[in-house]
């Protein structure tokens, strides 16, 4: 089947830095996804990886790792916007999104 | 440009009425989607389309049907609708010609089925 496993929660100090692992399991795979979702509003596109590595954008960067089924989100100084829920989502074979439960990030002052 | 657009906000229900999410794009987006968002679980695929005329069913399509006459609009339908529809649904689009397929979501309508 498929599956997507990443922290429910996750909770972090302002100015440092995060990491937010998804492993995941699915039927073919054509690239993940990370999504920012704060409450109340709708997903919003951070990054897409479909080879293995670091992609960096700015403060967000996205690692992953196709022989492990493993991806991480990495947020650096954070700032209290930041907290939201990231959603991890691999693309399977049919070319649709594999979504997870999403890992809520509190940032703390 | 509006990109996703989705009426209404929110929506209280009675139970056994039909109801329409309307959902609109003007980014020309060849693909088409609808989501439901339930506390605790991740998206649910319920119906998707990939090109105008054409649709297909998502991970959870029973109780929902969507038609797609036009590449802009995308609506769902509840036929008879029942509380464990109560949910956030979630319409979005992605350019699938790009390669990426990058999914824009709209801001999503709040039902409420009593």
């Amino acid at each position: 089947g498929q599956n997507i496993d990443q922290p429910t929660e996750m909770t972090a100090t302002e100015g440092a830095i995060v990491q937010i692992n998804c492993t995941y399991q699915t039927s073919g795979f054509n690239g993940l996804f990370w999504y920012q979702q704060h409450a109340g509003e709708a997903p919003t596109f951070l990054s897409y990886n479909v080879l293995d590595g670091l992609e960096e954008k700015g403060r967000f960067s996205s690692f992953l790792s196709r022989s492990k089924g493993y991806s991480y989100l990495l947020l650096k100084e954070l700032q209290m916007k930041d907290s939201a829920s990231y959603l991890c989502a691999p693309m399977d074979s049919n070319y649709q999104l594999i979504w997870g439960a999403g890992t809520k990030l509190i940032i703390k002052p | 440009t509006a990109g996703i657009t989705q009426a209404p906000t929110s929506q209280i229900l009675a139970a056994g009425r039909s109801m329409t999410l309307r959902c609109t794009q003007d980014m020309r987006h060849n693909a088409m989607y609808w989501y439901r968002q339930d506390l605790g679980l991740g998206l649910r695929l319920i119906h998707y389309s990939n090109t105008a005329g054409t649709t297909g069913k998502g991970e959870v399509p029973d109780g929902y049907s969507v038609s797609r006459a036009n590449t802009d609009d995308f609506p769902l339908t509840l036929a008879s609708a029942v509380p464990s529809q109560t949910s956030v649904y979630f319409c979005a689009s992605s350019d699938s010609a790009s390669g990426m397929d990058t999914q824009y979501f709209g801001p999503g309508t709040r039902l409420t089925v009593l």
